[in-house]
């Protein structure tokens, strides 16, 4: 069974400039969490899906950064425009209901 | 005050040791914990949950001190493969990390 797929798997872009971030959940997966962990500090929660719906976006660090999961289905994550403070690396899990969450390989953005 | 607080380590150890580190939450009420384990430049994998009475899953014991909000992991007969930065995770639903301790395991 395919594993939660992230793409692309580094990004690098100038400030300024927009990203969007994809993530595959594993088949089944109702629960899509974004998680983001930034140098030398820990992953941190940005937010939470379930199907389609956002169950919770409290981690979300400003209007700059929007994510969707049409169709509850896969998931992007979008960042416009990109800050410096935005690189590190994007993590995606996903989830059955009440499962373990399994994480994908992660994207590394960089932000010149 | 940050959620989840861990010893950063390094801990540098020869195979065959014991090494045991642990971390402290905030969240009194939380209810469910991990020790996740990742290593460079890879996801986080989830390598045993923790529960209230303590457990073991091989090498590996896991406890929770709720009166103290205390974690603990320990590692028994070290192996090299063990070499990784072991995280600590609340699940208030959504996890909340820890920085995570690295271990290195020498020959």
């Amino acid at each position: 069974e395919a594993g939660v797929t992230q793409f692309p798997s580094h990004s690098v872009i100038e400030k300024g400039q927009t990203v969007t971030l994809r993530c595959d959940p594993i088949s089944g997966h109702d629960n899509l969490y974004w998680y983001r962990r930034v140098m030398g500090k820990e992953i941190k929660f940005l937010l939470h899906f379930v199907k389609e719906s956002k169950q919770d976006e409290s981690g979300m660090p400003n209007n700059r950064f929007l994510a969707e999961r049409t169709g509850g289905t896969y998931s992007t994550l979008k960042v416009q425009p990109a800050e410096l403070e935005d690189s590190g690396v994007y993590f995606c899990a996903s989830s059955p209901q009440g499962g373990e969450q399994f994480f994908g390989p992660g994207t590394r953005l960089t932000v010149l | 005050r940050k959620e989840v607080e861990q010893d950063p380590g390094p801990f540098n150890v020869p195979e065959g040791a014991t090494v045991a580190f642990n971390c402290t939450y905030s969240n009194s009420a939380s209810q469910s914990f991990f020790w996740y384990r990742q290593d460079c430049r890879k996801e986080p994998k989830l390598l045993m949950s923790v529960y209230s009475s303590g457990n073991e899953d091989g090498r590996f014991t896991a406890q929770l001190n709720r009166a103290s909000q205390y974690i603990s992991l320990l590692i028994r007969d070290s192996k090299l493969s063990d070499s990784a930065t072991y995280l600590c995770v609340v699940n208030d639903y959504k996890l909340s990390f820890g920085a995570g301790t690295t271990v290195t395991v020498r020959a």
